[in-house]
Protein backbone atom coordinates (compact mmCIF):
# COMPACT_ATOMS: atom_id res chain seq x y z
CA UNK A 1 0.00 0.00 0.00
CA UNK A 2 1.22 3.71 -0.64
CA UNK A 3 1.80 5.36 2.37
CA UNK A 4 0.39 9.13 2.90
CA UNK A 5 2.46 11.74 4.97
CA UNK A 6 1.45 15.26 6.17
CA UNK A 7 3.19 17.73 8.04
CA UNK A 8 2.63 19.52 9.97
CA UNK A 9 -0.04 17.55 11.96
CA UNK A 10 -1.07 20.62 13.60
CA UNK A 11 -0.96 24.82 12.79
CA UNK A 12 -2.01 27.65 14.52
CA UNK A 13 -2.61 30.64 12.05
CA UNK A 14 -4.37 34.16 12.14
CA UNK A 15 -7.14 35.27 9.86
CA UNK A 16 -5.41 36.19 6.63
CA UNK A 17 -2.31 34.50 6.92
CA UNK A 18 -0.92 32.55 4.10
CA UNK A 19 -0.78 28.59 4.91
CA UNK A 20 0.84 26.06 3.58
CA UNK A 21 0.37 22.13 4.40
CA UNK A 22 2.74 19.59 3.08
CA UNK A 23 1.84 16.40 1.85
CA UNK A 24 4.27 13.23 0.69
CA UNK A 25 3.57 9.43 -0.82
CA UNK A 26 5.60 6.72 -0.42
CA UNK A 27 5.89 6.15 -3.60
CA UNK A 28 5.60 8.44 -6.62
CA UNK A 29 2.03 8.90 -7.89
CA UNK A 30 1.99 11.02 -10.47
CA UNK A 31 -0.58 13.59 -10.00
CA UNK A 32 -3.53 10.93 -8.59
CA UNK A 33 -3.86 13.39 -5.53
CA UNK A 34 -7.03 14.38 -3.80
CA UNK A 35 -7.05 17.27 -0.71
CA UNK A 36 -10.38 17.30 1.48
CA UNK A 37 -11.20 19.55 4.13
CA UNK A 38 -13.28 18.51 7.16
CA UNK A 39 -14.65 20.51 10.30
CA UNK A 40 -15.47 19.42 13.19
CA UNK A 41 -18.85 16.88 12.66
CA UNK A 42 -18.73 17.17 9.37
CA UNK A 43 -18.58 15.34 6.58
CA UNK A 44 -15.56 15.92 3.89
CA UNK A 45 -15.15 18.47 1.14
CA UNK A 46 -13.51 17.91 -1.99
CA UNK A 47 -11.36 21.03 -2.25
CA UNK A 48 -8.41 20.01 -5.23
CA UNK A 49 -8.30 16.47 -7.54
CA UNK A 50 -5.74 15.96 -9.81
CA UNK A 51 -3.36 17.59 -6.87
CA UNK A 52 -3.82 21.22 -8.70
CA UNK A 53 -7.63 21.25 -9.83
CA UNK A 54 -9.88 23.37 -7.75
CA UNK A 55 -13.33 21.98 -7.15
CA UNK A 56 -16.16 23.65 -8.60
CA UNK A 57 -17.25 26.30 -6.16
CA UNK A 58 -14.06 26.09 -3.93
CA UNK A 59 -12.85 29.27 -3.62
CA UNK A 60 -9.58 30.76 -5.45
CA UNK A 61 -7.54 31.36 -2.03
CA UNK A 62 -6.90 27.06 -2.07
CA UNK A 63 -4.30 25.84 -4.52
CA UNK A 64 -2.25 22.74 -4.89
CA UNK A 65 0.61 21.68 -6.34
CA UNK A 66 3.46 19.25 -6.57
CA UNK A 67 4.00 15.48 -8.62
CA UNK A 68 5.35 12.33 -7.92
CA UNK A 69 5.89 12.27 -4.12
CA UNK A 70 5.45 16.14 -2.95
CA UNK A 71 2.53 18.02 -2.88
CA UNK A 72 1.32 21.04 -1.10
CA UNK A 73 -2.00 22.96 -0.38
CA UNK A 74 -1.54 26.64 -0.02
CA UNK A 75 -4.16 28.82 1.48
CA UNK A 76 -3.33 32.23 0.51
CA UNK A 77 -5.49 34.11 2.57
CA UNK A 78 -7.05 32.46 5.57
CA UNK A 79 -10.67 33.45 6.21
CA UNK A 80 -12.46 31.94 9.89
CA UNK A 81 -14.31 29.67 7.83
CA UNK A 82 -11.09 27.94 6.62
CA UNK A 83 -9.99 26.46 10.34
CA UNK A 84 -10.48 22.72 10.03
CA UNK A 85 -8.83 19.36 9.22
CA UNK A 86 -7.26 18.86 6.18
CA UNK A 87 -6.40 15.35 4.31
CA UNK A 88 -4.92 14.58 1.22
CA UNK A 89 -5.67 11.32 -0.10
CA UNK A 90 -3.62 9.68 -3.56
CA UNK A 91 -5.28 7.67 -6.33
CA UNK A 92 -2.90 6.25 -8.25
CA UNK A 93 -3.49 2.47 -6.82
CA UNK A 94 -5.96 0.83 -4.64
CA UNK A 95 -6.52 1.15 -1.77
CA UNK A 96 -6.52 4.75 -2.10
CA UNK A 97 -5.14 5.95 1.16
CA UNK A 98 -5.48 9.24 2.91
CA UNK A 99 -2.86 11.24 4.98
CA UNK A 100 -3.12 11.75 8.60
CA UNK A 101 -4.55 14.74 8.32
CA UNK A 102 -3.79 18.39 9.43
CA UNK A 103 -5.44 20.34 11.68
CA UNK A 104 -5.68 24.40 11.20
CA UNK A 105 -6.66 26.39 14.22
CA UNK A 106 -6.73 29.78 15.24
CA UNK A 107 -3.71 31.51 17.06
CA UNK B 1 -29.39 17.10 -6.95
CA UNK B 2 -27.09 15.02 -5.80
CA UNK B 3 -27.25 12.88 -2.35
CA UNK B 4 -26.12 10.16 -0.14
CA UNK B 5 -27.40 8.87 2.88
CA UNK B 6 -26.08 5.82 5.29
CA UNK B 7 -28.70 4.01 7.42
CA UNK B 8 -27.55 0.77 9.84
CA UNK B 9 -27.40 0.14 13.32
CA UNK B 10 -26.23 2.80 15.54
CA UNK B 11 -24.94 -0.59 17.94
CA UNK B 12 -23.03 -3.60 17.23
CA UNK B 13 -21.74 -6.28 19.66
CA UNK B 14 -18.36 -8.10 19.11
CA UNK B 15 -17.94 -10.47 16.71
CA UNK B 16 -21.66 -9.39 15.27
CA UNK B 17 -21.66 -8.77 11.21
CA UNK B 18 -22.10 -4.88 10.47
CA UNK B 19 -24.47 -4.07 7.79
CA UNK B 20 -24.75 -0.35 5.95
CA UNK B 21 -26.46 0.66 3.30
CA UNK B 22 -25.84 3.83 1.18
CA UNK B 23 -28.94 4.57 -0.75
CA UNK B 24 -28.30 7.53 -3.23
CA UNK B 25 -30.32 10.09 -5.56
CA UNK B 26 -29.37 12.35 -8.53
CA UNK B 27 -27.07 9.42 -10.05
CA UNK B 28 -27.33 6.25 -11.34
CA UNK B 29 -25.29 3.22 -10.21
CA UNK B 30 -25.17 2.46 -13.76
CA UNK B 31 -23.56 5.28 -15.03
CA UNK B 32 -20.10 3.75 -15.56
CA UNK B 33 -18.12 7.06 -14.52
CA UNK B 34 -19.65 7.26 -10.89
CA UNK B 35 -19.53 4.55 -8.28
CA UNK B 36 -19.87 4.58 -4.29
CA UNK B 37 -16.80 4.54 -1.72
CA UNK B 38 -16.76 3.53 2.11
CA UNK B 39 -14.68 5.66 4.25
CA UNK B 40 -14.90 5.53 8.17
CA UNK B 41 -13.39 7.57 10.90
CA UNK B 42 -13.08 6.51 14.38
CA UNK B 43 -13.36 8.77 16.92
CA UNK B 44 -10.82 11.85 17.01
CA UNK B 45 -8.71 10.15 14.51
CA UNK B 46 -8.15 10.48 10.55
CA UNK B 47 -10.45 8.94 7.95
CA UNK B 48 -9.63 5.45 6.60
CA UNK B 49 -10.36 4.45 2.76
CA UNK B 50 -12.36 1.24 2.98
CA UNK B 51 -13.69 0.24 -0.07
CA UNK B 52 -15.41 1.38 -3.93
CA UNK B 53 -17.98 -0.52 -6.32
CA UNK B 54 -18.48 0.63 -9.98
CA UNK B 55 -21.42 -0.41 -12.30
CA UNK B 56 -18.74 -3.07 -14.06
CA UNK B 57 -18.12 -5.00 -10.82
CA UNK B 58 -14.79 -3.07 -10.29
CA UNK B 59 -14.42 -3.38 -6.40
CA UNK B 60 -11.30 -2.66 -4.32
CA UNK B 61 -11.14 -3.03 -0.50
CA UNK B 62 -8.49 -1.72 1.69
CA UNK B 63 -5.73 -4.26 2.24
CA UNK B 64 -6.27 -5.29 6.44
CA UNK B 65 -10.15 -5.42 6.05
CA UNK B 66 -10.17 -7.87 3.11
CA UNK B 67 -10.87 -10.66 4.24
CA UNK B 68 -14.09 -8.76 6.29
CA UNK B 69 -15.33 -7.04 3.98
CA UNK B 70 -18.16 -7.07 1.13
CA UNK B 71 -19.28 -4.39 -1.51
CA UNK B 72 -22.53 -5.01 -2.92
CA UNK B 73 -25.23 -2.91 -4.96
CA UNK B 74 -28.75 -3.34 -5.53
CA UNK B 75 -29.10 -0.72 -8.86
CA UNK B 76 -32.97 -1.20 -9.07
CA UNK B 77 -32.69 0.42 -6.04
CA UNK B 78 -30.25 2.95 -6.05
CA UNK B 79 -28.33 1.21 -2.90
CA UNK B 80 -25.10 0.17 -2.28
CA UNK B 81 -24.39 -2.17 0.67
CA UNK B 82 -21.21 -2.60 2.90
CA UNK B 83 -21.08 -5.84 5.11
CA UNK B 84 -17.90 -6.01 7.92
CA UNK B 85 -17.99 -8.97 9.33
CA UNK B 86 -16.59 -10.06 12.76
CA UNK B 87 -16.91 -6.85 14.86
CA UNK B 88 -14.39 -5.82 16.99
CA UNK B 89 -14.32 -2.09 19.18
CA UNK B 90 -11.91 -0.93 17.18
CA UNK B 91 -14.27 -0.73 14.64
CA UNK B 92 -15.77 2.19 15.72
CA UNK B 93 -16.65 4.93 13.84
CA UNK B 94 -18.69 7.60 11.70
CA UNK B 95 -19.17 5.44 8.65
CA UNK B 96 -19.52 7.56 5.54
CA UNK B 97 -20.47 6.72 1.71
CA UNK B 98 -19.40 8.84 -1.06
CA UNK B 99 -19.65 9.07 -4.79
CA UNK B 100 -16.65 8.40 -6.76
CA UNK B 101 -15.93 9.56 -9.81
CA UNK B 102 -13.36 8.10 -12.58
CA UNK B 103 -12.38 11.14 -14.47
CA UNK B 104 -10.69 9.86 -17.77
CA UNK B 105 -8.27 12.50 -18.76
CA UNK B 106 -6.06 10.93 -21.74
CA UNK B 107 -4.93 7.15 -21.26
CA UNK B 108 -5.78 7.50 -17.60
CA UNK B 109 -8.47 7.37 -14.62
CA UNK B 110 -8.70 9.82 -11.37
CA UNK B 111 -10.66 9.06 -9.08
CA UNK B 112 -12.07 11.65 -6.41
CA UNK B 113 -15.07 11.76 -3.97
CA UNK B 114 -17.24 14.74 -4.69
CA UNK B 115 -20.13 14.05 -2.53
CA UNK B 116 -20.46 12.30 0.69
CA UNK B 117 -23.44 11.32 2.97
CA UNK B 118 -23.43 12.57 6.37
CA UNK B 119 -22.25 9.42 8.02
CA UNK B 120 -23.68 7.16 10.39
CA UNK B 121 -21.94 6.35 13.92
CA UNK B 122 -21.46 3.00 14.63
CA UNK B 123 -20.33 1.89 18.26
CA UNK B 124 -19.17 -1.80 18.97
CA UNK B 125 -19.64 -3.22 22.30
CA UNK B 126 -20.82 -5.56 24.12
Amino acid sequence: DIQMTQSPSSLSASVGDRVTITCRASQSISDYLNWYQQKLGEAPKLLITAASSLQSGVPSRFSGSGSGTDFTLTISSLQPEDFATYYCQQSSSTPFTFGPGTTLDLK
Amino acid sequence: QVTLKESGPVLVKPTQTLTLTCTVSGFSLSNLRMGVSWVRQPPGKALEWLAHSFSNDEKSYATSLRSRLTVSKDTSKSQVVLILTNMDPVDTATYYCARVQKHPILFYFYYYMDVWGPGTAVTVSS
